[in-house]
């Protein structure tokens, strides 16, 4: 079955300190990969989209890195900021299921004064 | 959420009564979608719209219906609901950048 797996589930970081949050995906073709920021109560916006031929992509303070052969990206944060804490999503586009999106759980940031 | 409102925000309802979600968009997007979030799991995909009477079934489309009798309403019906059901609901609407969400729906079955 297609998973996408993210980690840690959790974290917790001061104000202005840098973090990396991980997403390991099985799903065998895919089309692209996305990171969204959810905040509590509100929908997920989404922070960027990658395609499989893509190593990086920038918004911002936001980078995320793409390695297609061992199947991992991640979300780099710099110089975070209280606003940056909410949950991180990661969302892989499987083309053998008519591009159905195959969503993580989602690493819960909490950035602290 | 510019353009995608979901309603009611938020719901209590029994077990075994009907209920139904409305999501409406001002976008004229065809294509739309119902979600449900529950803690510990990614979304999963309940039903979608890929037009005006158009629809297909997600992954977890069991126990829920679905209409669109026009572009920019998308409703979600429990048929019968169910403790399982418990969940936030949200609705999306696909563009060229990606998706956008509604802010959500609350659904507890009690």
């Amino acid at each position: 079955k297609n998973q996408v797996e993210q980690s840690p589930q959790s974290l917790i970081i001061l104000e202005g300190k840098n973090c990396t949050l991980q997403c390991n995906y099985t799903v065998s073709p895919f089309s692209n990969l996305r990171w969204y920021k959810q905040d509590t109560g509100r929908g997920p916006v989404s922070l960027t989209i990658m395609t499989f031929s893509e190593n990086t992509k920038s918004n911002g303070r936001y980078t995320a890195t793409l390695d297609a052969d061992t199947k991992q990206s991640s979300l780099h944060i710099t110089a975070s900021q209280l606003s940056d804490s909410a949950s991180y999503i990661c969302v892989v586009s499987d083309v053998d299921s008519n591009y159905q999106l195959i969503w993580g759980a989602g690493t819960k940031l909490i950035i602290k004064p | 959420d510019a353009g995608i409102t979901q309603s009611p925000r938020h719901k209590v309802t029994e077990t075994g009564t009907p209920v139904t979600l409305r999501c409406h968009q001002t976008e004229n997007h065809r294509y739309m979608y119902w979600y449900r979030q529950d803690p510990g799991h990614g979304l999963r995909l309940i039903h979608y719209s890929y037009g005006v009477k158009d629809t297909d079934k997600g992954e977890v489309s069991d126990g829920y219906s679905v209409s669109r009798s026009k572009t920019e309403d998308f409703l979600l019906t429990l048929e019968s609901a169910t403790s399982s059901q418990t969940s936030v609901y949200f609705c999306a609407i696909s563009e060229l950048q990606g998706y956008t969400f509604g802010s959500g729906t609350r659904l507890t079955v009690v």
